[in-house]
């Protein structure tokens, strides 16, 4: 089975924190994806990444930035947390021409 | 701009009828996905259309894809409790697996 894993279910931070979302895959996927879910307005893309240490802007790239050093890991950062950054974030992976596969979903709360 | 319309965002049904979801979408594309999600949960594939007129089927959900009309529907056939979720459809916009644009979801509730 696809194994897309987030690294925290709910996570609680200040405005003004810098706060690093992590999402690994086990499935040697080429490419991986942040989306924000709100409640109204679907899924989002964020940014996604083909390739390590390659990265390309979603829809709402404003106030993120991602990392990819390797192929498992991709990483959401948001430099300086906001409360209308408060939202759930989803991680997925997919091969090439291939479905997406997502994880849990974390839960962000910025207060 | 892409955009991706699913309506109804909203649907009551009861046990035992019949009722589709509709995907309309804005841009040339013939690569379509259905996902579910329950409450709480992540999402669920379902369904991948690659190809004008594909049809596919699962239990008492049946997806098609029409590329010319931009449209998808997810036929839900004799409902049951257990189908209550989200159900989302998304757009392969660049052809190549990689950047899906979503609809809003259709949120099912099924009640007897």
């Amino acid at each position: 089975d696809v194994k897309v894993t987030q690294s925290s279910r709910y996570l609680v931070k200040r405005t003004g924190e810098k706060v690093f979302l992590e999402c690994v895959q086990d499935m040697d996927h080429e490419n991986m994806f942040w989306y924000r879910q709100d409640p109204g307005l679907g899924l989002r893309l964020i940014y996604f990444s083909y390739d390590v240490k390659m990265k390309e802007k979603g829809d709402i790239p404003e106030g993120y930035s991602v990392s990819r050093e390797k192929k498992e890991r991709f990483s959401l950062i948001l430099e300086s947390a906001s409360t209308n950054q408060t939202s759930m974030y989803l991680c997925a992976s997919s091969s090439i021409k291939n479905i997406q596969y997502f994880g849990a979903g974390t839960r962000l709360s910025v207060l | 701009e892409l955009k991706v319309e699913q309506n109804p965002l909203f649907l009551s049904m009861q046990e035992g009828k019949n009722y589709t979801i509709y995907c309309n979408y804005s841009t040339t594309s013939d690569r379509l996905y259905w996902y579910r999600q329950d409450p709480g949960k992540s999402l669920e594939s379902l369904f991948v259309l690659l190809s004008n007129g594909a049809v596919k089927q699962e239990g008492r959900l049946m997806a098609s894809l029409d590329t010319k009309a931009r449209l998808s529907t997810l036929h839900i056939t004799a409902a049951v409790h257990d189908l209550s979720a989200t159900y989302f459809c998304a757009v392969d916009i660049y052809q190549a697996g990689t950047a899906l644009i979503f609809g809003k979801g259709t949120t099912l509730s099924v009640s007897s």
